[in-house]
């Protein structure tokens, strides 16, 4: 069955550096990837979305890469603030639904 | 401004005693979701409504149900609440239907944390 598997250890970083989250997938090849984030007691709220034929795509300090070959999708938070704290959740369509991996949860201390 | 709303935002109940949750949204979205969310574990899709045609995950237990009497609203009535059922309801909706080329972000409401005793 598709599966959707992101680091469950916490991310612990400083304030000003650049954080990376990875999202991988197998038994499937989907066309797209969504990434979200959630604060805790709150829904996650959507970021970005990267399609198959797009290598890089870039939103402020975000950017998320996607790569078929490695079945991967990485998230990276560039000039990392502490209001960035948050757990990001990556999902894919697997038959047009959303399936969502368990989220990776980042801590930028000042 | 538009938005998903769910009441309550809080609630506790009893084992076997039923529960309604309650999603709007001002969106006009044709999809509305719920999903169940754990501790620590990704958001779980239950069921979802393309207008009013209700697709029921496979594995989504009968205890659970939904109603969309109309394109805003949308109910999650858990029949008889185990101990397991304790986690948060996340409503959610779409424009469109995604596909499994299309895609659509879904927008969530603040949940709804469920306990039950």
């Amino acid at each position: 069955s598709q599966k959707i598997e992101q680091n469950s250890e916490a991310l612990n970083i400083q304030e000003g550096k650049t954080a990376t989250l990875t999202c991988n997938y197998t038994n499937y090849s989907p066309a797209y990837l969504q990434w979200y984030r959630q604060d805790p007691g709150r829904g996650p709220v959507f970021l970005l979305l990267i399609r198959e034929n797009e290598k890089e795509k870039r939103k402020e300090r975000l950017k998320v890469t996607f790569d078929t070959t490695l079945k991967q999708s990485l998230f990276h938070v560039t000039a990392s603030q502490p209001a960035d704290s948050a757990t990001y959740l990556c999902a894919f369509p697997p038959g047009g639904k959303l399936i969502f991996g368990q989220g990776t949860e980042l801590s930028v201390k000042p | 401004d538009a938005m998903v709303i769910q009441n309550p935002r809080y609630q506790v109940t009893q084992f076997g005693k039923p529960v309604t949750l309650s999603c709007s949204q001002t969106l006009n979205h044709n999809v509305m979701y719920w999903y169940q969310q754990k501790s620590s574990q990704a958001p779980k899709l239950l069921f979802h409504y393309y207008d009013k045609d209700f697709n029921n995950e496979a594995d989504t237990p009968d205890n659970f149900q939904s109603r969309r009497p109309n394109t805003s609203f949308c109910f999650l009535d858990i029949r008889s609440p185990g101990l397991g059922d304790t986690a948060m309801y996340l409503c959610a909706t779409s424009r469109e239907k995604g596909g499994p080329s299309e895609s659509y972000e879904q927008y969530f409401g603040p949940g709804t944390r469920l306990t039950v005793t």
